[in-house]
């Protein structure tokens, strides 16, 4: 079984470019997690959808940052415009359930880079 | 003050040494207890998963919950280079999934 697949998996731009990076959760999880991870920290939610719908997006920087998750499968967050302290690490994750107890399985991440 | 702190490391430790990793909490609503282990430019994985108080053993791995105490560790025994990796706590509620991490701590098992 596949994994939970981002793309791409580095990036490097300019700041005030605009970025956007794309998720494909593990087949039949219906619920979907973006997390932002620091250099030496731990990951932090941005985003949480089940299905399409946007549960939990109190940590998301509404000012540059969207995210969308049509028909409640792949998922794409972007930033616009980048800012230098945007360089981290964009993990995306999917779990069966929405519970505290639902496994969550992350993929590779994507590693940003502004300069 | 962070919910959950997780000393950073790194810690370095010989092949075959039992390892110790701790971290506390201070969200009394937190009842999912997890630890990731994450290699280098990769995602994290689930590692161990215990729920309230008390041990789950898998293999040279142990989970231990102490929620009178809000203090969580992991215990690696006879440790293998391949368990060179940082290791992430995470902490969630009942009623949702959102995970709450400690920082990671760092862990070289050298030869």
């Amino acid at each position: 079984e596949a994994g939970v697949v981002q793309s791409p998996r580095y990036k490097i731009i300019e700041k005030k470019q605009p970025v956007a990076f794309w998720c494909n959760p593990i087949s039949g999880h219906n619920t979907l997690y973006w997390y932002l991870q620091n250099l030496g920290q731990g990951p932090e939610l941005l985003i949480r959808y089940e299905n399409e719908e946007a549960v939990d997006d109190s940590q998301l920087p509404k000012d540059r940052f969207s995210a969308e998750r049509l028909k409640g499968v792949d998922s794409t967050l972007k930033i616009q415009p980048a800012e230098l302290g945007d360089s981290a690490v964009y993990l995306c994750a999917s779990s069966l359930g929405r519970r505290g107890n639902d496994e969550q399985y992350f993929g590779p991440g994507t590693r940003l880079t502004v300069t | 003050q962070k919910e959950v702190e997780q000393d950073p490391g790194p810690l370095s430790v010989p092949e075959g040494a039992i390892v110790s990793l701790n971290c506390t909490y201070s969200n009394s609503a937190f009842q999912y207890f997890m630890w990731y282990r994450q290699y280098s430019r990769k995602g994290p994985e689930l590692l161990m998963y215990t729920y309230s108080s008390g041990n789950k053993e898998d293999g040279r791995f142990t989970a231990q919950v102490d929620k009178s105490s809000k203090y969580i560790s992991l215990f690696i025994r006879d440790s293998q280079p391949s368990d060179s990796a940082t290791y992430l706590c995470a902490m969630a509620t009942g009623t949702a999934s959102k995970l709450t991490f400690g920082t990671g701590t760092r862990l070289q098992v050298t030869l």
